[in-house]
């Protein structure tokens, strides 16, 4: 993995089903990975920060696990509910920790 | 949370004119801010990194005489796009860091999508 990789692209869930996505990233050099999700027509939310290998981190129906070892981490949704429709995004820093390259992110459709 | 206001939402041009976007980040001094491009279906880009009170630091292939970048306050940058052409048809967006913050975050504004006719 050269840089920054998310699948599957796109998902379509029905409401009440949990989810899960993945982001796969370099494993050399870790020093972070950033979750973020994007609302249509609003701003790109911070989600989560993770840093050590076995991190799992949790905002009340989603959760996030890490594995720096081999490079990826997964996004969990519990019970996805139609607010949770989204592109969900993870980024690493680059350039000495200052710059963030993105994944192309994953676009979660959840349905009635 | 820290917020990043964008402005102006949408903006439609003629070709050979010029657009000024502005970031703000309202409740926090940012003496960084990024300016990001997204393409169709693609992910998002970095254009530059704007300095408070120096020079922008831009990546590689971003031409800095086509996209001139002011940050020259705590809490605005701007995006000035020069003699705009259709292929500068783009989502701009910016978001900025809180030096306050334990980490690395970077607070987004909700975007720009930017028509040249």
């Amino acid at each position: 993995i050269l840089n920054v990789e998310q699948s599957p692209q796109s998902l379509h869930v029905q409401e009440g089903d949990s989810t899960n996505f993945t982001c796969s990233f370099p494993s050399s050099n870790f020093y972070a990975l950033h979750w973020y999700r994007w609302e249509t027509a609003k701003s790109p939310e911070a989600l989560f920060v993770m840093t050590l290998n076995g991190d799992e981190k949790k905002k009340g129906r989603i959760s996030a696990t890490l594995n720096t070892k081999e490079g990826y981490s997964y996004l969990y949704i519990k019970g996805s509910q139609p607010e949770d429709s989204a592109t969900y995004l993870c980024a690493r820093p680059t350039g000495g920790g200052n710059k963030l390259t993105f994944g192309t992110g994953t676009q979660l459709k959840v349905e009635l | 949370g820290a917020v990043v206001s964008q402005h102006p939402s949408r903006v439609i041009c003629k070709s050979g004119t010029s657009v000024k976007i502005e970031c703000r980040s309202l409740d926090f001094q940012a003496t960084t801010m990024f300016w990001y491009r997204q393409f169709p279906k693609q992910s998002l880009m970095l254009m530059a990194t704007s300095n408070e009170g120096s020079k922008a630091t831009y990546e590689q292939g971003v031409e800095k005489d086509k996209f001139l970048i002011n940050h020259a306050s705590l809490t605005l940058s701007t995006l000035t796009v020069t003699s705009a052409h259709p292929e500068d048809s783009s989502f701009y967006i910016c978001s900025a860091r809180d030096p306050g913050s334990k980490t690395d975050t970077q607070y987004f504004g909700p975007g720009t999508r930017l028509t040249v006719l």
